[in-house]
């Protein structure tokens, strides 16, 4: 069965203090892994799509990374307006649905 | 311009109550979905359909029935409302496979 794992479930950041979200993931043919950002009360963003091993995408503070069973998306000095839950996504098997995550609600303090 | 807008956004029925949630893109997009959000903030897929195929999440009740009277709209139809259908609603389009873009949710309170 296609599974994603995010972790961790929270963290919490001074501004300025870097690190990385994990998304851990078993699917049968892997069509793509997607990132979405979601504020309070919103909508999923699209932020990143990443579809083979040793892709790399950049925007702005955030960068996502991809192996062959987990994706990193790494926030670079983070400020408060990074403040939101960031959710992982993979398609794959026959239906090719999007399969999300439980999110990682990261907060960033000033 | 909203690309993707649901109404309502807020909706507050009673338990046995029939209720629809409406949905529109205007991106020209193929395909169309409907996710739900537990209180745990889990998005799950209830739906996906496009001009040629309805496919159909198999632990979604047939309370559920999606509606779509043209490519740039897909209503989501509530039979029967039970507490356990209160979560917040998105809808989503997308180009065949490619990025799935959502609208800001509708929150369904069934009372």
């Amino acid at each position: 069965e296609d599974q994603v794992t995010q972790s961790p479930e929270a963290l919490r950041l001074q501004e300025g203090e870097s690190s990385s979200l994990n998304c851990s993931y078993t699917v049968s043919g892997l069509r793509g892994l997607f990132w979405y950002r979601q504020d309070p009360g919103k909508g999923p963003e699209f932020l990143f799509t990443l579809y083979s091993a040793g892709e790399e995408k950049e925007k702005e503070r955030l960068k996502a990374t991809l192996t062959k069973k987990e994706s990193f998306l790494h926030i670079t000095a983070p400020k408060p307006e990074d403040s939101a839950t960031y959710l992982c996504a993979v398609r794959g098997g026959s239906q090719g649905n999007l399969i999300f995550g439980k999110g990682t609600k990261l907060s960033v303090k000033p | 311009d909203t690309a993707v807008s649901q109404t309502p956004k807020y909706l507050v029925t009673q338990m046995g109550n029939d209720k629809s949630i409406k949905c529109e893109q205007n991106l020209g997009h193929d395909t169309m979905y409907w996710y739900k959000q537990d209180s745990k903030k889990f998005l799950k897929i209830m739906f996906s359909y496009n001009n040629k195929e309805l496919i159909i999440n198999e632990t979604v009740p047939n309370r559920f029935s999606p509606k779509s009277p043209d490519k740039a709209h897909l209503n989501l139809h509530i039979n029967s409302l039970e507490l356990g259908d209160s979560a917040v609603y998105f809808c989503a389009s997308s180009l065949q496979e490619n990025i799935q873009y959502f609208g800001a949710g509708t929150r369904l309170s069934v009372l």
